[in-house]
């Protein structure tokens, strides 16, 4: 069974740009979840969707923004970039009833 | 409020020695608990969790970690460290609410001697 798979694995943007991410979750998992990664806040949660609905939201500004589809695969948004958010932004998924987040490898954005 | 304490930061062994790398939580309920690993560049894979039962968990790549209610701890161990287990190590704690939500410790990096 394939793995979640993200994409693009890198990118590089300008401040006041915007970007979006893409996660496919493990077939079969309904639960998506997305983590940002830096040095000097560690992981953090952005946010969880099951069955497109969003279930909770991390301490992130409205500018960042996502979406499940149908097939469970999930889209996060990061409007008007700014230099701190540069970071490895990891998605993770989960079956219906499942404890554990199955990780992807990170989508690595740089903004210069 | 909830937390994950990795105290050790770097944590440098020998190939062949033993290795505990500690984990301590502040949560309100008897949490979930895993450990995950993250080579350079890569995401994070799971080496093993506890949800209930048995405190004494077995993982993945000869793994292993005690949950210890009276100290809040869970800490991996391996009894004998190769050069391939150098990277990173996370601790997490969760749920936190209807949303399934972790909370990750810092990190700390191994180190491994040759």
């Amino acid at each position: 069974k394939a793995g979640v798979t993200q994409t693009p694995r890198y990118l590089i943007k300008t401040r006041g740009q915007q970007v979006t991410l893409s996660c496919s979750p493990i077939s079969g998992h309904r639960s998506v979840s997305w983590y940002q990664q830096t040095p000097g806040q560690g992981l953090q949660f952005l946010f969880e969707y099951f069955s497109e609905t969003q279930r909770n939201k991390g301490n992130f500004p409205g500018r960042f923004s996502g979406r499940q589809f149908s097939n469970s695969r999930s889209e996060m948004n990061v409007s008007t970039l700014e230099l701190g958010d540069s970071a490895l932004y990891l998605c993770a998924s989960r079956p219906g009833q499942g404890r554990e987040l199955f990780f992807g490898e990170g989508s690595r954005l740089t903004v210069l | 409020a909830q937390s994950v304490t990795q105290p050790d930061i770097h944590i440098t062994v020998s190939e062949g020695a033993s290795l505990e790398l500690r984990c301590n939580y502040s949560y309100g309920a008897t949490p979930y608990l895993f450990w995950y690993v993250q080579s350079p560049g890569q995401g994070l894979q799971l080496l093993l969790k506890y949800f209930s039962g048995d405190t004494l968990v077995q993982g993945i790549k000869g793994f292993e970690a005690e949950f210890k209610r009276s100290q809040s701890s869970f800490n991996l161990r391996k009894p004998s460290v190769h050069w391939s287990d150098a990277a990173e190590y996370f601790c997490a704690v969760g749920p936190m609410d209807s949303s399934y939500k972790l909370i990750f410790g810092s990190g700390t990096r191994l180190l491994v001697r040759p």
